[in-house]
């Protein structure tokens, strides 16, 4: 069965590294997510990774996939204010044409000055 | 180009009423999916449309919830006789095919 899991908080100060990490149990994803969920709004896809992939940097951040220990990672560089927020792991494997995604309960980031 | 937009964005109901709640797609989008997120859960998949079709419904509860997408204009997620543990913010997303999937800022719904 599908089954992502987050660890649930997250505090670190302004301008150090955040690792939010998340594992996985479904073998045949194809394709792992982070997305950003700020207070009252939607979800903001900030990155993804295809699953024959081990690393994939995007400006201040960097995703981190060990396929055999089914383990993603995310690191925020120079964290700021405004990266708090809860942020999602998910997977899916695309069957036909679907793409429905498997989220973590999430991992809320407070960032302290 | 407009997002996803959902209508109402925040929606209150007592007990035994019906909620409805829209999802516009992007322009171009022709699937549509519904999610839903428990209070200090992660997003739960509902259920996966196209246009007049229902693909994928393996997550929604057998009882009381439908939805559609209809030729013409939004997908709607029905509600009946809604109790207080339907309580939840349901996020529509859509996509092109079956490439990156685009939230909605979600309907909240309270119910009393």
């Amino acid at each position: 069965g599908e089954d992502v899991e987050q660890s649930l908080f997250l505090s670190v100060r302004e301008g150090d590294s955040s690792v939010i990490n998340c594992t996985y149990t479904d073998s045949s994803s194809t394709y792992l997510y982070w997305y950003k969920q700020e207070p009252g709004a939607g979800l903001q896809l900030l990155t993804y990774i295809f699953s024959n992939m081990d690393m994939k940097q995007d400006q201040r951040l960097t995703v981190l996939l060990n396929k055999k220990d089914k383990h993603l990672s995310l690191r925020i560089a120079d964290t700021q204010t405004g990266d708090s927020a809860i942020y999602f792991c998910a997977e899916s494997v695309h069957e036909g044409t679907a793409s429905k995604l498997t989220f973590g309960t999430g991992t809320r980031l407070q960032v302290t000055l | 180009n407009a997002g996803v937009m959902q209508n109402p964005r925040h929606l209150v109901r007592r007990r035994g009423q019906e909620a409805r709640l829209r999802c516009s797609p992007m322009k171009g989008h022709s699937h549509v999916y519904w999610y839903r997120q428990l209070p200090e859960e992660g997003l739960k998949f509902m259920v996966y449309l196209q246009k007049e079709n229902i693909i994928d419904e393996s997550g929604m509860p057998k009882e009381r919830f439908s939805a559609e997408f209809p030729k013409e204009g939004p997908s709607i997620l029905r509600i009946q006789q809604v109790v207080r543990g339907d309580s939840a913010a349901y996020f529509c997303a859509s996509s092109q095919n079956t490439g990156e999937l685009f939230f909605g800022e979600g309907s909240r719904l309270t119910v009393l």
